[in-house]
């Protein structure tokens, strides 16, 4: 079973520092990869989507995609307490040509003032 | 306004009984989805539907069935229910069925089967 890991689990940072969270995968040649943002009993939120190597911004929340190293990792800028959340990472894999996701566990951020 | 629309938000269940998660979706979008997060899992695919057809079902038991009454509804029912089934149920759609086009989810159903 192809699986997206996620790290850390869970991540404090101070209100304006530079948070990074990681993800793993097994193999994507030809995958997609979407982070969503969840909210305490919320649904979900996307966030940014990558297909090509390199970096792609979407306001203060950046992706960047390696698939030499099967990583994709996102980074938000100048984070507040609102982006207090869990943050999940998820292939995108059309699997008998349908539109699949596989997600992550999450990481957990904590935005302090 | 919500674009998709998931009743009830809460439900409580006996073990044994049957419930209905409904979805609505006012995307004007092609495919829907159901997926599953529960408290040791991570969000897991469960089915897919195009066009009222079922596309994909990654659920091995029998005992969730999802409903198509319309292109733009995607109900889920689960009979003989389990505490295990206890979890979060949500409803996604996409524009199509056969691309990398962007999820929208619902809000999601949050069952608790005693």
């Amino acid at each position: 079973q192809q699986k997206v890991q996620q790290s850390p689990e869970s991540l404090t940072v101070s209100e304006g520092a530079m948070a990074s969270l990681n993800c793993t995968f097994s193999d994507g040649t030809s995958d997609n990869f979407r982070w969503y943002r969840q909210h305490s009993g919320k649904g979900l939120e996307m966030l940014v989507s990558i297909f090509s190597d390199g970096e792609k911004e979407e306001g203060r929340f950046t992706a960047h995609l390696n698939r030499a190293s099967l990583h994709v990792s996102l980074h938000i800028r100048e984070p507040q307490p609102s982006d207090s959340a869990v943050y999940l990472c998820a292939r995108g894999r059309l699997s008998g040509s349908f539109n699949k996701l596989t997600f992550g566990a999450g990481t957990r951020l904590a935005v302090c003032p | 306004d919500p674009k998709i629309i998931q009743k009830p938000k809460y439900l409580v269940a006996v073990t044994g009984s049957e419930k209905i998660l409904i979805c609505e979706q006012y995307l004007g979008h092609n495919a829907m989805y159901w997926y599953r997060q529960s408290a040791k899992k991570p969000l897991e695919f469960m089915f897919s539907y195009s066009y009222q057809k079922l596309m994909d079902n990654q659920t091995a038991s029998s005992r969730f069935q999802p409903q198509s009454s319309k292109k733009n509804h995607l109900d889920l029912q689960i009979t003989a229910l389990k505490p295990d089934d206890s979890a979060t149920y949500f409803c996604a759609s996409s524009q199509d069925w056969d691309s990398y086009s962007d999820y929208t989810f619902g809000s999601g159903t949050r069952l608790l089967v005693i």
